[in-house]
Parts: structure tokens; C-alpha cells; sequence
């Protein structure tokens, strides 16, 4: 059974631009979270979907969005790219969700903003 | 803002050494709490999800205890092998919030 699997592995940006980071989960998994991990810090959640739909969302700026696929698929934005933007961002997905059990990671996607 | 502290930060031990860390959370609207291990340049991976207070849980040489009451989890690793050598992270589950808070997680080194 193939893991979870995020594109790109790495990437470059510059200020002001924006990046999509696409997340594919465990075949059959229905829920997809995101989390950011700078240095220093815990996993800090963004945002989880469903279904299809946005579950619960982080403390983090409307920069930051997300959406979900009817394949469970999911993809997650940041628009106007800051330097504090820099960091891994991972994805796990679960069967029903986060709050029923194990999520299972992906590798992560590294940021770099210049 | 759910305040999840785990500790020590890192730790360096000799192989064959047994160590413990301490997760400590807010017990009100206790769900589950769980724990990972995170190898450098690989995903996360889960440990235990645990859910009972007084709950043990044990995979090889590696256990876990929760006490929901007093707030806080012990993780366990009997006899250290170099192999084990990654960040542990907890995360409890409460209620209120409906998502799981990771702690910053301690770093464990195994010597040979």
C-alpha cells in the first residue's frame, strides 16, 4: 500500500510570490491535515479536510488555504510568500480524521523563500 | 491554546542505556493522546494513540503510560539502540479543540 506522498519535495520561492503544495493520502483515507514545522517549533496545524470539506482550521493568516479533491487528494496555498514562511510543511491523512486515531506523514514539503 | 510541554528537550545516552521522557497536558476534556517518532529525513511515525487514564502501551522495546488526571505521559525505551535515535513527539486530543497540539519534542541521541 503506497504512503502518503507530497509534491514538490523541495522548492524556492522569492517574497511575494505563492506556492501550491499538493499532499496524496493512503488509498481509502478521507481526511487529509496539514501542519508547518519551522525550527524551534512544535508541528503547528493548519488545516484539516473531510470529504471535501475544511474541518478545522489553525491560527494562521487567510494566506493560507487549502481544498480538497472528491479523490481525497489535497493541495495547500500560500499566497504572497514572507520569509517566515520558510519551513517543512507535512501532510498526514487518516481513514476518518485526526481525532479517531493514527494520522499517517508524509515526507513534507521543504519551502525555502529568498 | 492548548499547552503541551514535553521533556527534556534532547538527550544523549550510551547504547544500552533504558531512558524516559515526560509529556505533560492539560487534563481537562482528556480524548486521547498520542506519540511519535520521527527519524531524521523521514515522516513522522506513530508510536501509540492512547486514550485510558492508566493506560500502558508497549511495541518492543519501547512503552508508554498516560495519566489523564494528573495531565501527563511517560514514554519508555528499554536498553537504547543507536537505531533509535530520533525526536519524540506527543500530541494530546482534547474536546475542546477537536485537533491534535504537537509538543516540540525531545531529541534523543544513541551512542554506540
Amino acid at each position: 500500500k503506497a504512503g502518503v506522498t507530497q509534491t514538490p519535495r523541495y522548492l524556492i520561492k522569492t517574497r511575494g510570490q505563492q506556492v501550491t503544495l499538493s499532499c496524496s493520502p493512503i488509498s481509502g483515507h478521507r481526511s487529509v491535515s496539514w501542519y508547518q514545522q519551522t525550527p524551534g517549533q512544535g508541528l503547528q496545524f493548519l488545516f484539516e479536510y473531510f470529504s471535501e470539506t475544511q474541518r478545522n482550521k489553525g491560527n494562521f493568516p487567510g494566506r493560507f488555504s487549502g481544498r480538497q479533491f472528491s479523490n481525497s487528494r489535497s493541495e495547500m496555498n500560500v499566497s504572497t510568500l514572507e520569509l517566515g514562511d520558510s519551513a517543512l510543511y507535512l501532510c498526514a491523512s487518516s481513514p476518518r480524521g485526526s481525532n479517531t486515531g493514527e494520522l499517517f506523514f508524509g515526507e513534507g514539503s521543504r519551502l525555502t523563500v529568498l | 491554546i492548548l499547552n503541551v510541554e514535553q521533556s527534556p528537550q534532547s538527550l544523549h545516552v550510551q547504547e544500552g542505556d533504558s531512558t524516559n521522557f515526560t509529556c505533560s497536558f492539560p487534563s481537562s476534556n482528556f480524548y486521547a493522546l498520542h506519540w511519535y517518532r520521527w527519524e531524521t529525513a523521514k515522516s513522522p511515525e506513530a508510536l501509540f494513540v492512547m486514550t485510558l487514564n492508566g493506560d500502558e502501551k508497549k511495541k518492543g522495546r519501547i512503552s508508554a503510560t498516560l495519566n489523564t488526571k494528573e495531565g501527563y505521559s511517560y514514554l519508555y525505551i528499554k536498553g537504547s539502540q543507536p537505531e533509535d535515535s530520533a525526536t519524540y513527539l506527543c500530541a494530546p486530543l482534547n474536546t475542546g479543540f477537536q485537533k491534535l497540539v504537537f509538543g516540540t519534542g525531545t531529541r534523543l541521541l544513541v551512542s554506540p
